[in-house]
């Protein structure tokens, strides 16, 4: 089944303390990006990345790092949380052919509370 | 950059009625993709609606259609015979179909969201 991966789906941490929240799609998507979810703002996107090797910001990456080592996975990293990064994250991936319409698939999400 | 927004925060309607929910975007561009998701509450993200830009006839997707104007900048959803499963958040969203350095820009854009109730 094709399909994208999150882990956790829930997660508490305390401010400071240094996560990862997993990615992995079997798709062999080569456009893979972040979003982070908050009332009233909808999803915006904080990375993407159009191949291995190949990531750059999107509207709000202050405060999240990301990596592409490997095709299948994009993890998200935040180094040093802060309360303000408490939301809904969501990854997604798209095949990426130029100038088809493609859709973009989503993961089941991971909720973050930080205090 | 382009923004989308739905100014309906919340909207309800009775079951097998039909309801129509907002959305309006801004862009300079002329290329690009439109799409409605729907959010239940397991938080899964499904899409519902696909639109493209170049093609002036509505998008139908069973009890699902838009209403596309273009030069209003507008797509609206209507779903009509609504079932209580459709209850949901709905997302409108816009994405480019610009194709830069050989690959498509992949950016989603979304609107704020508009939560739908459905009444039995």
């Amino acid at each position: 089944e094709a399909q994208v991966t999150q882990n956790p789906r829930y997660l508490i941490t305390v401010t400071g303390k240094k996560l990862t929240v997993t990615c992995s799609q079997n798709m062999n998507h080569e456009y893979m990006s972040w979003y982070r979810q908050d009332p009233g703002l909808g999803l915006r996107q904080i990375y993407y990345s159009m191949n291995v090797e190949v990531t750059d910001k999107g509207d709000v990456p202050e405060g999240y790092k990301v990596s592409r080592k490997e095709k299948r996975n994009f993890p998200l990293i935040l180094e040093s949380p802060s309360p303000n990064q408490t939301s809904l994250y969501f990854c997604a991936s798209r095949e990426t052919l130029q100038g088809a319409y493609t859709e973009a698939f989503f993961g089941q999400g991971t909720r973050l509370t930080v205090v | 950059a382009q923004t989308v927004t739905q100014s309906q925060p919340e909207m309800s309607v009775q079951e097998a009625e039909t309801v129509t929910l907002s959305c309006t975007y801004d862009t300079s561009e002329s290329d690009y993709y439109l799409f409605w998701y729907k959010q239940p509450p397991s938080r899964q993200m499904i899409l519902v609606i696909r639109q493209e830009a170049y093609k002036q006839q509505n998008a139908t997707e069973n009890r699902f259609s838009v209403n596309f104007q273009k030069a209003a900048k507008s797509f609206s959803l209507k779903i009509s015979d609504s079932q209580l499963g459709d209850a949901a958040m709905y997302f409108c969203a816009y994405r480019s179909a610009i194709v830069r350095g050989g690959t498509s820009y992949g950016k989603l854009t979304f609107g704020q969201g508009t939560i739908l109730t459905v009444h039995p």
